[in-house]
């Protein structure tokens, strides 16, 4: 049982350049988030979803588009990558049953935008 | 008014002390409540649940108040291994999906 899976677990991108992140889960949870973290900061919610199939803005969505086209994947995508985007993205998922469940995280993908 | 309030931090303490973590939320609706530990350029961490009767693992004891909207995390016997950022968590609403995190307590203990 490997939990929330983040790939790649680094990755520097030169300005302007896209690229996706990949988050899986194998707790078929219902709920998936995807989270920035800069330094010294808390972390701020990208964008989330509550099922197969649909996807919400969080609190920092600009610059970034998500898709959750399997249950257990949820995809973050940077279609032209800005050095403000430079961060650890953490990937967490939650089961849903009502909503006393917290969220399980993944280890992380640390990016660098040149 | 922030929806999840923390002391800002940072707390040092000798090994050995006990410390306490304060943290308030502004939802009366907010349902479940965690603490979680985050270690430096690591991911979010559960530590444990927050009940509304107190529970206790260990060194570590959390308390909830729902009339006062307050939950707190007590650490007896400090380890080095302690040091960390420890973060309030909660749930809002019933079924809902939004859960809200505190900016963290960053908490340093030296020998």
């Amino acid at each position: 049982n490997a939990g929330v899976t983040q790939t790649p677990k680094f990755r520097v991108l030169k300005t302007g350049q896209s690229m996706t992140l990949l988050c899986a889960q194998d707790m078929n949870h219902e709920y998936m988030y995807w989270y920035r973290q800069d330094p010294g900061m808390g972390l701020r919610l990208i964008h989330y979803s509550v099922g197969e199939g649909t996807t919400a803005k969080g609190e920092v969505p600009d610059g970034y588009n998500v898709s959750r086209l399997k249950k257990q994947n949820f995809l973050l995508g940077l279609e032209s990558a800005a050095p403000s985007q430079t961060s650890v993205y953490f990937c967490a998922s939650r089961i849903f049953d009502g909503s006393n469940q917290p969220q399980h995280f993944g280890d992380g993908t640390r990016l660098s935008i040149l | 008014r922030k929806e999840v309030e923390q002391d800002p931090g940072p707390f040092n303490v000798p090994e050995g002390a006990t410390v306490a973590f304060n943290c308030t939320y502004s939802n009366s609706a907010s349902q479940s409540f965690f603490w979680y530990r985050q270690d430096c350029r690591k991911e979010p961490k559960l530590l444990m649940s927050v009940y509304s009767s107190g529970n206790e693992d260990g060194r570590f004891t959390a308390q909830l108040n729902r009339a006062s909207q307050y939950i707190s995390l007590l650490i007896r016997d400090s380890k080095l291994s302690d040091s960390a950022t420890y973060l309030c968590v909660v749930n809002e609403g019933t079924g809902g999906f939004k859960t809200i995190f505190g900016a963290g307590t960053r908490l340093f203990v030296k020998a």
